[in-house]
């Protein structure tokens, strides 16, 4: 079974400064994906950034980028230039490779970012 | 386009009460997740469908959760008896099938449930 761990219960940044989440995994496949999920307090959980185990490339979109680290198991989230609107819970989600590209994600328990004005 | 429609989106009942849920996914895609969030915790998966088949229904505790989702569109997620412990926001999800689209889950708002 895979596990998820997010050892930050609680993050908070300065407005225009950058953070880093961590999350650490278990997992005895080779073959996955990894996901950063944002959930405002509105509750809709939203897609980040993900990442395909099997590409050494760290993934970026905009202000949100990763580092992956495939043999320590590991995959920060980092945050440049943090906006109000970037206030959420962050968890990391894996998820095992399978042919359809359809299979449950495994969750942390979630990290609350704040961003202070 | 619409996203993952859920409902209701909070609902308060006493223990032992039935309760369900509904949930419409996005246009076209065939795959539907239930997930149970408990409170400070991440998701958990209850079921996946595809299409009107589940395959995985694994972590659905099935003494008192039923599911179904027929003509593979619109789902609903069933509680009877409620219990204290199943006071969580359910979530449901939805995903297209096949290569790259369908690794991302789209989410609805949840339901709030509690149980009293």
């Amino acid at each position: 079974a895979q596990t998820v761990t997010q050892s930050q219960p609680e993050m908070s940044v300065q407005e225009a400064e950058t953070v880093t989440l961590s999350c650490t995994y278990d997992t005895s496949e080779n073959n996955y994906y990894l996901f950063w999920y944002k959930q405002p307090p509105s509750r809709q959980m939203i897609l980040v950034i993900r990442q395909e185990a099997y590409k050494q490339q760290n993934a970026t979109e905009n202000r949100f980028s990763v580092n992956f680290q495939k043999a320590a198991k590991s995959f920060s989230l980092k945050i440049s230039d943090s906006q109000l609107g970037d206030t959420a819970m962050y968890f990391c989600a894996f998820m095992k490779h399978a042919g359809s590209g359809s299979e449950k994600l495994v969750f942390g328990k979630g990290t609350k970012l704040t961003v202070n004005p | 386009e619409a996203g993952v429609v859920q409902s209701p989106r909070y609902k308060i009942i006493e223990k032992k009460q039935p309760v369900a849920f509904w949930c419409n996914p996005i246009s076209g895609h065939n795959t539907l997740y239930w997930y149970r969030q408990n409170l400070g915790q991440g998701p958990e998966l209850l079921i996946r469908y595809e299409n009107e088949e589940a395959v995985d229904d694994s972590q659905l505790p099935k003494d008192r959760f039923s599911a179904e989702r027929l003509k593979g569109v619109d789902s609903t997620l069933k509680i009877q008896p409620a219990e204290l412990g199943d006071s969580a926001v359910y979530l449901c999800a939805s995903s297209s099938l096949g290569g790259r689209e369908g690794l991302e889950q789209f989410f609805g708002p949840g339901t709030r449930l509690t149980v009293l």
